[in-house]
């Protein structure tokens, strides 16, 4: 069955160290994109990517890094200039120029700075 | 721009009480408008969606209407379960990329 696969589940972060979030989709969606939610909160667009190779800063991509070299893969990489970065990570994806589709999501990654 | 209002929460109810979710949406043109559900510690799922004015999503029991004459797609269920308990989020779709509510956290007491 397609889907997208988010790893780990759970990750834990010392201070000063980058982490990078693995999501994988084999729905053959040309986009992707990475949100943060923290408790009780909405959804809020760290970056996005509609082609490979590309991608766009949404709304809070500070502190945060991707990259797209394949279509399948859109890892996110929290850095170390990210001050609160507990967090749970979703990433989407949906098909490309289709308003009607909506997105398919992983399961989500818990971060947590220990 | 394009941008969706949900009611905010949270909401309790008892079991096989009905369910509404008010959601209104201002966006240009023709968007389509879903409902994702997300149950604790998972990402969100597709409860149900429509894409064209007066269409009903359903799925579940749930049910959704898009009204585009009062710009609204109000999440509704007759009678709903202690497993219903999840945050509800609407949203629109304008291009591939949608816009969410903030979403709404439903609890369903037995």
């Amino acid at each position: 069955d397609g889907g997208i696969t988010q790893s780990p589940k759970y990750l834990f972060r010392k201070e000063g160290q980058n982490v990078t979030l693995s999501c994988e989709q084999n729905l053959n969606h040309d986009a992707m994109y990475w949100y943060r939610q923290d408790p009780g909160q909405g959804l809020r667009l760290i970056y996005y990517s509609q082609i490979v190779n590309d991608f766009q800063k949404g709304d809070i991509a500070e502190g945060y890094s991707v990259s797209r070299e394949k279509k399948e893969s859109f890892p996110l990489t929290v850095t170390s200039a990210q001050k609160n970065p507990t967090a749970f990570y979703l990433c989407a994806s949906s098909a490309q120029g289709r308003k009607d589709y909506g997105y398919t999501f992983g399961s989500g990654t818990r971060l947590t700075v220990v | 721009g394009n941008s969706v209002t949900q009611m905010e929460g949270p909401v309790t109810l008892s079991e096989e009480a009905f369910l509404t979710i008010n959601c209104t949406y201002t966006a240009t043109g023709y968007p389509s408008l879903f409902w994702y559900v997300q149950y604790p510690g998972e990402g969100l799922q597709l409860l149900l969606k429509a894409t064209k004015a007066d269409d009903k999503g359903s799925n579940k029991g749930f049910e959704a209407t898009y009204r585009k004459e009062t710009t609204s797609f109000h999440l509704e269920k007759g009678s709903v379960q202690v497993s219903d308990s999840a945050v509800y989020f609407c949203a629109l779709g304008r291009s591939e990329k949608l816009v969410f509510g903030k979403g709404t956290k439903l609890t369903v007491n037995p």
